[in-house]
């Protein structure tokens, strides 16, 4: 079975940095790219981020960009996201999710599945 | 950046209706749709992909049709698990972006 298992989340001030981290089993996960997807409070789902599978190319949104980084260990199946710089908004469930699209050259075909349970993000005074 | 949206934010349906979802792309994304149900307390799930490719694993009664800006997510005969949100995706694009979802719930 394909089981995603994030953590790292917790309580952070604004300002402070977190990292998450998706520990993977059930496929081969340098094959496949990953994402990072978040739902803040009584909002909808929200893309944060994506890596190919080697780990080479990466992708942010806007939001996240500068502030986030998306990296990834192959020997360890694991994906991993530092966060710094978190605002308020950041408050969210991060979900890590396979990705069964490419990336490189260009990404299509990026439709998410399975997701893992998440962890949450709340980033507060 | 794609934009999409979704028709109805929510309705209210019964245990073995048939219930309609419309998702519509601000420019043309061919068939390069997804569709997921997310209950609260759960991962999301992928029903649809390639706008009418069933996942495996989701019954039959989940179907979805378009292509180019207009997509349409069908469920017939309703059932208890099959209240929820529903999302669309667009999927040929970073960021790939979601519509603002539709929440089914029992009338």
């Amino acid at each position: 079975d394909v089981q995603l298992v994030e953590s790292g989340g917790g309580l952070v001030h604004p300002g402070g940095s977190l990292r998450l981290s998706c520990e993977v089993s059930g496929f081969i996960f340098s094959r496949f790219g990953m994402s990072w997807l978040r739902q803040a409070p009584g909002k909808g789902l929200e893309w944060v981020s994506g890596i190919s599978g080697n780990g080479d190319v990466t992708y942010y949104a806007d939001s996240v960009k500068g502030r986030f980084t998306i990296s990834r260990d192959n020997s360890k199946n694991t994906l991993f996201l530092q966060m710094n710089s978190l605002r308020a908004d950041d408050t969210a469930v991060y979900h890590c999710a396979k990705d069964w699209g490419i990336v490189v050259p260009v990404p299509m075909g990026n439709w998410f599945d399975p997701w893992g349970q998440g962890t949450l993000v709340t980033v507060s005074s | 950046d794609v934009q999409m949206t979704q028709s109805p934010s929510s309705v209210s349906a019964s245990v073995g209706d048939r219930v309609t979802i419309t998702c519509r792309a601000s420019q043309d994304i061919s068939d390069w749709l997804a569709w997921y149900q997310h209950k609260p307390g759960e991962p999301p799930r992928l029903l649809i992909y390639a706008a009418s490719t069933l996942q495996s694993g989701v019954p039959s009664r989940f179907s979805g049709s378009g292509s180019g800006t207009d997509f349409t997510l069908t469920i017939t005969n309703l059932q208890p698990e099959d209240f929820a949100t529903y999302y669309c995706q667009q999927a040929n694009s970073f960021p790939p972006p979601f519509g603002p979802g539709t929440k089914v719930d029992i009338k």
